[in-house]
């Protein structure tokens, strides 16, 4: 079955640093990879996603980026800011298929 | 609109009860989730639904069991409470029109067994 590693379970930054979390699926037939963003005892929500057809996307300060040569996808924070402190997780679903399998999550810490 | 809703937010139980969560939508969402959330081990999926009257077992399904009477309502049930069902319980919900849709998570259930 699909399995997803996520690299590194922590980072820590510098503010106006960049971040990056990798992320890597064993399913070649995955073809949707979402991010979440877990801010300390709240809900995950959703800050960007990709599907299997697109390379790169972007949203301001967020991107991801996705090989799918060698199953592998990263997020991308640039400039960080103290509210992006938080636990990332990522995951990957194959086509068809209700079920997520998510990343065991980075706990992103931005020091001041 | 008051999103998804969970009840209860704590519960502490002993080896051996049961109990019931309620997770509750206002969305008008067809598909329904149960996950839990461990230490390290990020979420996993334990029953899901995608539409009224439907279920599915999801990865981790052993030990509980649901129920999707109305469209709005998912419940989660244990029957017989274990020290390792000891997590954080998050209900999702999506809209149903594909699977690769966001997911909109109630605030969560700190569930601790004894």
């Amino acid at each position: 079955g699909e399995n997803v590693e996520q690299h590194p379970s922590t980072l820590s930054v510098q503010e106006g640093d960049s971040a990056v979390i990798k992320c890597t699926y064993s399913d070649s037939a995955s073809n949707y990879f979402p991010w979440y963003k877990q801010e300390l005892g709240k809900r995950p929500q959703l800050i960007i996603d990709i599907r299997s057809n697109v390379g790169e996307k972007k949203d301001q300060r967020i991107a991801v980026t996705l090989n799918k040569t060698a199953k592998h996808f990263s997020l991308h924070i640039t400039e960080t800011q103290p509210e992006d402190s938080a636990v990332y997780f990522c995951a990957a679903r194959k086509g068809g298929n209700y079920q997520l399998i998510w990343g065991a999550g980075t706990k992103l810490i931005i020091k001041p | 609109n008051a999103g998804v809703t969970q009840t209860p937010k704590f519960r502490v139980l002993k080896t051996g009860q049961s109990m019931t969560l309620l997770c509750a939508q206002d969305m008008n969402h067809e598909y329904m989730y149960w996950y839990r959330q461990d230490p390290g081990m990020g979420l996993r999926l334990i029953h899901y639904s995608v539409g009224e009257g439907t279920t599915a077992k999801g990865e981790v399904p052993d030990g509980y069991n649901v129920s999707r009477l109305k469209k709005q309502n998912f419940l989660l049930g244990l029957e017989s409470a274990a020290p390792s069902q000891t997590s954080v319980y998050f209900c999702a919900s999506s809209r149903g029109q594909s699977t690769n849709e966001k997911l909109f998570f109630g605030s969560g259930t700190q569930l601790s067994v004894l």
